[in-house]
């Protein structure tokens, strides 16, 4: 167990609907990442929150938003969706701000998102 | 051209083999290498990191890197059917910057 929380862990929903995925992070991490997995594109990064502030972003769509939290969850905002937003959407943390070498991401088990 | 190329297999090896895994890159750029395993319906692990080039061993892995060729490698000695997993290698060119995966391997191992 990575101490990493995602909820939901199953998703399913239709074209131009919006959905939210939530994140924990392991305690005392201030680093959340969220990204991408299909298939096609493999593992994608989206965006980096530091603390409450965002870091870096990555490929993210405008149709998609992230926050976090002053308690350091995270919320990742999915609307309009379409069907190849259908994915694997992980969440990882860490203690800093980097997330290479020393500081190992530590990744949760991701949500499963189908777009029907 | 990808920035990042790893054949996403699957590989099958017997029990006990030796296994080599590779990716090659384009950006010359990179300076951080790592390795993360993904077991099904899990979230990556980090396995292995190196800076710059060289050897890299931790107990049965060994992660090598060759920045003259960009190639990077993850060796697997007496592998085992718990290591039958998706590896995906991963880079980066500064210590905060954002990390490149590989699409990932399939590996099984045959017991």
């Amino acid at each position: 167990d990575s101490g990493v929380t995602q909820t939901p862990k199953h998703l399913i929903t239709a074209t131009g609907q919006r959905v939210t995925l939530r994140c924990s992070p392991r305690s005392g991490d201030l680093s959340v990442y969220w990204y991408q997995q299909s298939l096609d594109q493999g593992l994608q990064f989206l965006i980096q929150y530091y603390n409450g502030e965002e870091r870096a972003k990555g490929n993210i769509l405008e149709r998609f938003s992230a926050q976090q939290f002053p308690d350091l969850h995270s919320e990742l905002n999915l609307s309009s969706l379409e069907l190849g937003d259908s994915a694997l959407y992980f969440c990882a943390s860490s203690v800093g701000t980097g997330g290479t070498t020393n500081e190992k991401l530590f990744f949760g088990s991701g949500t499963q998102l189908s777009v029907l | 051209q990808k920035e990042v190329e790893q054949d996403p297999g699957p590989l099958s090896v017997p029990e006990g083999a030796i296994v080599s895994l590779n990716c090659t890159y384009s950006n010359s750029a990179f300076q951080y290498f790592m390795w993360y395993r993904q077991y099904s319906r899990k979230g990556p692990e980090l396995l292995m990191y190196t800076y710059s080039s060289g050897n890299k061993e931790d107990g049965r892995f060994t992660a090598q890197v060759d920045k003259s060729s960009k190639y990077i490698s993850l060796f697997i000695r007496d592998s085992q059917p718990s290591d039958s997993a998706t590896y995906l290698c991963a880079m980066a060119m500064n210590r905060d910057d954002k990390i490149i995966f590989g699409k990932g391997t399939r590996l099984h191992i045959l017991p």
